[in-house]
């Protein structure tokens, strides 16, 4: 089975810190989905990371795709209480099924 | 609005019942999808239909029947409900299935089953 794993699971951390979630693969994706999920409603998609060592931007959010494409990275500059949420993060593999990390808590205290 | 829309939000009921949930989406998406996220957020995919054929069957009880009258509507009928069955599910759709498209869900349906 392929798995993607997604590390921390979960992160409680101040309001203006900084945090990285990280997802991990030993298999080559061919793009990686990072969506975000707030109670009660389902996944949206922030970002979608196509390119080999690929940074994308939004906002205070920077996605970077592994060289290699087997793994990605979120960071949140100076984080705000708007960021709390639950981080998934989807491999999409060559046939295009899409492979879903655990997910990663965040919650920002004010 | 486009969307997609699931039904119940929330449905509790007892072992043994038989229940439905509904989706639909207007986005005229080719492909749809039914999700269960358990108690731990994990992403389970259960279906996938492609312009109403089933292309995606995991490992799941033959107790869940996916229907796809049209491309627009996948529903969900669960019979003989049993407690390991309460989890959140979800329905999404993209537009095709080929395609490093992103998924749209739907906001979810709890399911409790007493």
């Amino acid at each position: 089975t392929q798995l993607l794993e997604q590390s921390p699971q979960f992160l409680s951390i101040q309001e203006g810190e900084n945090l990285t979630v990280y997802c991990n693969s030993s298999s080559v994706f061919s793009s990686l989905q990072w969506y975000r999920q707030e109670p009660g409603e389902g996944p949206v998609l922030l970002v979608t990371v196509v390119t080999g060592g690929e940074v994308k931007k939004l906002k205070r959010l920077t996605f970077q795709f592994g060289d290699a494409r087997k793994d990605s990275s979120l960071h949140i500059t100076a984080a705000q209480p708007g960021d709390t949420g639950l981080y998934l993060c989807a491999g999409v593999r060559s046939n295009y099924q899409l492979i879903w990390g655990a997910g990663t808590k965040l919650i920002i205290k004010p | 609005d486009t969307a997609v829309s699931q039904t119940p939000k929330y449905l509790v009921t007892q072992m043994g019942n038989d229940k439905s949930i509904k989706c639909e989406q207007n986005l005229g998406h080719d492909t749809m999808y039914w999700y269960k996220q358990d108690s731990k957020k994990f992403l389970k995919i259960m279906f996938s239909y492609n312009n109403k054929e089933l292309i995606i069957n995991e490992t799941v009880p033959n107790r869940f029947s996916p229907k796809s009258p049209d491309k627009a509507h996948l529903n969900l009928h669960i019979n003989s409900l049993e407690l390991g069955d309460s989890a959140v599910y979800f329905c999404a759709s993209r537009p095709q299935t080929g395609t490093n498209s992103p998924l749209h869900f739907g906001n979810g349906t709890r399911l409790t089953v007493t």
